[in-house]
């Protein structure tokens, strides 16, 4: 079946811990976002790509890094620096045309202790 | 920039129908979505607009005036099911979705 997958569901760092979240996608899409949503919140965008080797800094990048070595996959990293980093994070990945629906991941809730 | 704009939160009662506002102030617009997300699920797309109109798809309609930057979306015969968040986003021509805070609907019997 395609999607679009995360790993793990329920992740737990300690503070001052880098944690890196996992996102694959068997769809064929061109383009791959990372996402941040807080209780009773929207979505916050915090890196896409657009194509393998290229990815741009979304509205609240601080803190945290992604690679985007392979078509399939886009892993974020949230390091130490990111200083509010409980939330939900959530995966997206898009055809690349206008007009195309982003497809989610079920989401990492990430909980520092 | 962006701005978009939703209601925080929104009470209908089962069989009823109701109207869920989105305003938005954007720079190369290039389409609207709505998403609708359970608590603790990832949204799932509902409707897409791109030309002024309304869009109809079963119980969903979804209405869009690009000069006035506001969308609607509309829930015919509202289900208990139906109770989540609805998200409206937009889309501009570099293929970056900007997201409303989302609006929390309760259906109640």
């Amino acid at each position: 079946d395609g999607g679009i997958t995360q790993s793990p569901k329920y992740l737990f760092r300690k503070e001052g811990q880098n944690v890196t979240l996992s996102c694959e996608q068997n769809l064929n899409h061109d383009a791959m976002y990372w996402y941040r949503q807080d209780p009773g919140q929207g979505l916050r965008l915090i890196y896409y790509s657009q194509i393998v080797n290229d990815f741009q800094k979304g509205d609240i990048a601080e803190g945290y890094s992604v690679s985007r070595e392979k078509k399939e996959s886009f892993p974020l990293t949230v390091t130490s620096a990111q200083k509010n980093p409980t939330a939900f994070y959530l995966c997206a990945s898009q055809g690349g045309q206008g007009g195309d629906t982003q497809y989610f991941g079920p989401g990492t809730r990430l909980t520092v202790l | 920039g962006q701005n978009i704009d939703q209601p925080t939160e929104m009470t209908a009662t089962e069989g009823a129908i109701v109207q869920i506002n989105c305003t938005y102030q954007t720079s190369g617009f290039n389409g609207l979505f709505w998403y609708q997300q359970h608590a603790g699920e990832a949204p799932t797309f509902l409707s897409y607009n791109v030309l002024d109109g309304l869009e109809e798809k079963g119980r969903f309609s979804s209405f869009l005036s690009r000069s006035k930057g506001y969308s609607y979306l509309l829930l015919k015969e509202l289900q208990m099911k139906d109770s989540a968040s609805y998200l409206c986003a937009v889309t501009n021509n570099f293929n970056k979705f900007y997201f409303g805070s989302g609006t929390k609907l309760n259906v109640k019997p």
